[in-house]
């Protein structure tokens, strides 16, 4: 079964400060999707990583996959209050079923 | 990018009651999926609706408590019978776009249940 686990759940963090978000798996897979969610509204699209070594950038944000690691990182540059939300990461069970993390809590304090 | 509707945006119902959601995509898609968001949690997938053949559900969720429909390309229904509290919750529908990449979701129902 495959298990999708994300640390931090909640971080609460100063502007200007840089901080990362990690997803661990537990069983292989080529893709893997990076989430916001601000409250009581729907999921936006961030990345979406489909090789090992993948790097995104999308202003403050930017994720990576290691495949061998099943690791991926989701890092915030000089984050702004605009950033907080909740952020999931979710991995493709190659039946494009996808598996969601906890998610990830983030309050930047402005 | 696929742009997804869904009704009701928000619903209150009566226990022992039943809700259907409607999920419209501006597109033909081949795979549909319907998510459950309990409050504060993640997401969790309820089914794959694919049309023209059954529904698949996952673990934990079964069809006489979540009937679902895909009648064509473009729409789909989940419905949620015989509610009990525990049923409140956020109800969404994802679909993958034609590169087989991306999952788009849609807006959400916001259901509680009374």
């Amino acid at each position: 079964e495959l298990k999708v686990e994300q640390n931090p759940l909640f971080l609460s963090m100063q502007e200007g400060k840089n901080y990362t978000i990690y997803c661990n798996y537990s069983t292989t897979s080529d893709r893997l999707y990076w989430y916001r969610q601000d409250p009581g509204k729907s999921l936006e699209s961030l990345f979406v990583l489909l090789s090992n070594g993948a790097v995104k950038q999308e202003g403050r944000l930017m994720a990576s996959l290691d495949t061998k690691a099943r690791l991926s990182t989701l890092h915030i540059t000089a984050a702004v209050h605009d950033l907080s939300a909740t952020y999931f990461c979710a991995v493709d069970l190659r039946d494009d079923k996808i598996i969601f993390g906890k998610g990830t809590r983030l309050h930047i304090l402005p | 990018s696929a742009v997804i509707s869904q009704k009701p945006s928000r619903d209150i119902c009566q226990r022992g009651t039943s809700l259907t959601i409607q999920c419209q995509v501006d597109s033909q898609v081949t795979m549909m999926f319907w998510y459950r968001q309990q409050p504060g949690q993640s997401l969790t997938l309820i089914a794959t609706a694919n049309q023209g053949s059954e529904a698949t559900y996952e673990s934990g969720f079964v069809i006489d408590k979540f009937p679902i429909s895909r009648p064509n390309l473009t729409f789909s229904t989940l419905t949620v019978s015989n509610m009990s509290p525990e049923d409140s919750s956020i109800y969404l529908c994802s679909v993958e776009d034609a590169g087989g990449y991306e999952q788009y979701f849609g807006p959400g129902t916001r259901l509680t249940v009374t």
